[in-house]
């Protein structure tokens, strides 16, 4: 199963609108989670991404929430934009290992 | 610099051939990862490297080999396919160390197994 379970699997935004990814772990030994972004046709690409002991990160128009004691995460995007549709994966790391969960489809409409 | 590049882009098999996919760095990176996506599961490890001559198994390694012969180079083999491994396939790479956080992944290969 899964070890990183991300939810919705897909959304639909208006243009300017904010986007809103979660997702939620139980292994306590992750040290890392980054968030992901896949286009069509293309290998994911690292967006954003945040320790366990930081609660907030903010990169331009992304931003990432973690609650540690609630051992969930999300993924903010503020404003979202058409150049913004693609999929989006969030992710845990243990080792030299990342655990991806299922990945949400993000469609900015116009 | 290519970064990570994957060989072939797309590939047809029939149920029971092999075939080996190649994957290629320039970044000098000390890991190399391969993923298999598939709709609704995301990324799920197949094997990884943690360096030349070495290889450990992921998450789903059954029916799957890797070798990992020069530091750039990882390949994944299919011994015998089958309609399950039918996927998409992503090779990664990331650096050693406190470095490694970021992993770059490759265009992808989809093999289609019939």
């Amino acid at each position: 199963q899964q070890q990183v379970k991300q939810s919705p699997q897909s959304l639909i935004v208006q243009k300017g609108g904010i986007s809103i990814i979660n997702c939620a772990y139980e292994n306590t030994a992750f040290d890392y989670f980054p968030w992901y972004q896949q286009f069509p046709g293309k290998g994911p690409a690292l967006l954003i991404a945040i320790r366990p002991d930081v609660s907030e990160k903010k990169e331009g128009r992304f931003t990432i929430s973690f609650n540690k004691s609630a051992k969930q995460f999300s993924l903010h995007i503020m404003d979202s934009q058409p150049g913004d549709s693609a999929t989006y994966f969030c992710a845990a790391r243990f080792g030299y290992k990342l655990s991806f969960g299922a990945g949400t489809t993000v469609t900015v409409r116009a | 610099n290519a970064g990570v590049t994957q060989t072939p882009k797309f590939r047809v098999l029939k149920t029971g051939q092999s075939m080996t996919l190649l994957c290629a760095q320039d970044m000098n990176h000390e890991y190399m990862y391969w993923y298999r996506q598939d709709p609704g599961m995301g990324l799920r490890l197949i094997h990884y490297s943690v360096g030349e001559g070495t290889t450990a198994k992921g998450e789903v390694p059954d029916g799957y080999n890797v070798s990992r012969l020069k530091k750039q180079n990882f390949l994944l083999g299919l011994e015998s396919a089958a309609p399950s491994q039918t996927s998409v396939y992503f090779c990664a790479s990331s650096f050693a160390g406190t470095k490694q956080e970021t992993q770059y992944f490759g265009p992808g290969t989809r093999l289609l197994v019939l």
